[in-house]
């Protein structure tokens, strides 16, 4: 079957460094993608990896390894407004979206 | 977890049709549905947000008669794309919300092509 992992709750402190993992078993991949989400609001778009590397996007960074199955996305000088929702999702071969169950990040002051 | 299906996974359509895609929650009350649409290798781009019983609300540059979102209970919402062509062609995604929680439950996507 197809599955996508990530925790379900990180907490960090204000100004400091968090990176959420993802990893993923699916059938085919055509890209891995990460998103936000505050609650009660639509998701927004942070980042979308289809080679490999680390694509860096001001304070998020997302990284990929496709021979691992695995991505993460790395918040740097955490703000009180990162408290929020992420999300890792990958299109499979059948350009099928594959969402992970996403992981809820709170941040303390 | 909760439950997003979404229906069809895939559609081919003729060009002047219309489609309709549904979005069920299946174990919990959807009080909010957001509907997407994803081009190639892009960002979903928010189409409407629609709430149970009420009229939805469409993002700036949405046609509203062309996509028409129906919200009409707390499990199911519809996204009809009349008079398809060609360039709505794209990969269509709901997603569902309590309204209270950060959790996001998204439906498996549908693939509109129009020929």
């Amino acid at each position: 079957g197809q599955n996508i992992d990530q925790p379900t709750e990180m907490t960090a402190t204000e100004g400091a460094i968090v990176q959420i993992n993802c990893t993923y078993q699916t059938s085919g991949f055509n890209g891995l993608f990460w998103y936000q989400q505050h609650a009660g609001e639509a998701p927004t778009f942070l980042s979308y990896n289809v080679l490999d590397g680390l694509e860096e996007k001001g304070r998020f960074s997302s990284f990929l390894s496709r021979s691992k199955g695995y991505s993460y996305l790395l918040l740097k000088e955490l703000q009180m407004k990162d408290s929020a929702s992420y999300l890792c999702a990958v299109i499979d071969s059948n350009y099928q979206l594959i969402w992970g169950a996403g992981t809820k990040l709170i941040i303390k002051p | 977890g909760a439950v997003v299906s979404q229906h069809p996974s895939r559609v081919i359509c003729k060009s002047g049709t219309s489609v309709k895609i549904e979005c069920r929650s299946l174990d919990f009350q959807a009080t909010t549905m957001f509907w997407y649409r994803q081009f190639p290798k892009q960002s979903l781009m928010l189409m409407a947000t629609s709430n149970e019983g009420s009229k939805a609300t469409y993002e700036q540059g949405v046609e509203k008669d062309k996509f028409l979102i129906n919200h009409a209970s707390l499990t199911l919402s519809t996204l009809t794309v009349t008079s398809a062509h060609p360039e709505d062609s794209s990969f269509y995604i709901c997603s569902a919300g309590t309204g209270s929680t950060t959790e996001a439950f998204f439906g498996q996507g549908t693939r509109l092509t129009v020929v």
